[in-house]
Order: C-alpha cells, then structure tokens, then sequence
C-alpha cells in the first residue's frame, strides 16, 4: 500500500518565522492534499494539488506538488500562534502521512 | 449543512464490550471513510465506502472489526469484543466527486477501552 513520510516530525518555531515541511511517496501520486489538525478537532483541508510542478498558495500557506510526483512541500510564511497544529500531507484515498507537529513559540 | 456527526463524542468502556461507533455523512456525499488515530500510529485509513459499498477494508485491524453502511446517511463501526489497545480516537470522513478530494471530517469519537 500507500507510504508516507513527513519531515519534520516536529518543530518548534517563533512568531514571525517561515516554516517548511515536506512529504514524500514510495509510489507516484496524482494528487497531493495538505490538511491542518487543531487539537480536539479532525484535519481540516488546507491546500489540495491535482497536477506536477502545480505551486498553489492560500494565504500564507503555499504547497507544491513535486516534479517527480513522489513529494510535496508546505511553506507557511511569517507563522502566527494560530498556527499550531499536526499539519499532514495525503495521497489519493485521503490516505494520511504521520504529521509535522508545529509549535509556534511567543 | 451540520457537517460529519460522529456519536457518540467519548465513549468509555470495560474490555470485551461491544462498542459501536456511528457517523452521519455531509449529505449528497458519496464517500465515507472511516480513520483511527493514535499518538503511535498516527491517523490510520480503516476503511471506505462509496455508494455504501465496502471498498477498501485492507486497514481492519483484525476480525474483531466490523463496518456498515446500511444507507447513504449512515454507517456504523463496531468493535467486538473490545481491548484496550483499542482506546484511540475515530474520525469518519466523508467526500464527493472521488476518493482523492477533499474529505470532510466528524470531530471524533474518543474510546477508551479500560
């Protein structure tokens, strides 16, 4: 079946900061979906991405779905407190990697 | 529209019970999936439906899983008998159009098997 992996598994950041954090595949993918998870609640969709090389943004989030179509990538510039959360990548299936874990430090 | 309603939302129960899980998908969505997340395994795929129909249930843990969908607004997840190893929390999803688009989560139904 789908494997996923995602780097960081967590990270500690200040207010302020840009965050980046990828995903990859043991197998190709069409589709690349980025969902955020508060605590108490269930993953809520952020950035979905249906074609290679598609660079979609929203916000200050921005996902990229990459060349090879076995990785992705999640940029959140100037982090805010709100920002905390398990953010995970998906493959087709809504099949979830295992999560960045991100801390936004005051 | 409510959104996903998982019930119950925290369900305690002694080991061997049969615990029964429920889920009302967004209507008009033809994609139920049902996940289980642990701090140690991370948010697990169990099973999908589509159209009601059992589609993947390669993420069933054992035997001692079940699941339905009896209609286009409801499913179930049974665990019989339960264990403690169980104790997690279970997220039902649901979605339209295909497997791979967005899913719309429930808030969760917290097990603890004691």
């Amino acid at each position: 079946g789908q494997q996923l992996n995602q780097s960081p598994q967590s990270m500690f950041i200040q207010e302020g900061e840009d965050v980046s954090m990828n995903c990859t595949s043991s197998s190709i993918f069409n589709t690349w979906l980025w969902y955020k998870q508060d605590p108490g609640e269930g993953p809520v969709l952020l950035i979905a991405l249906y074609k290679a090389g598609e660079l979609t943004s929203n916000g200050r989030l921005t996902a990229q779905f990459g060349i090879t179509r076995k990785d992705s990538f999640l940029n959140i510039s100037a982090s805010i407190p709100s920002d905390v959360g398990i953010y995970f990548c998906a493959g087709p299936v809504n099949v979830f990697g295992p999560g960045t874990r991100l801390s936004v430090l005051p | 529209d409510a959104g996903v309603i998982q019930s119950p939302r925290h369900e305690v129960t002694e080991m061997g019970q049969e615990v029964t899980l429920r889920c009302k998908p967004i209507s008009g969505h033809d994609y139920l999936f049902w996940y289980r997340q642990t701090m140690m395994r991370g948010l697990e795929l169990l099973i999908y439906f589509n159209n009601n129909v059992p589609i993947d249930d390669s993420g069933m843990p054992e035997d001692r899983f079940s699941a339905k969908m009896p209609n286009a607004s409801f499913s179930t997840l049974k665990i019989q008998p339960s264990e403690p190893r169980d104790s997690a929390v279970y997220f039902c999803a649901s979605s339209s159009t295909g497997p791979a688009t967005e899913a719309f989560f429930g808030q969760g139904t917290r097990l603890t098997v004691v």
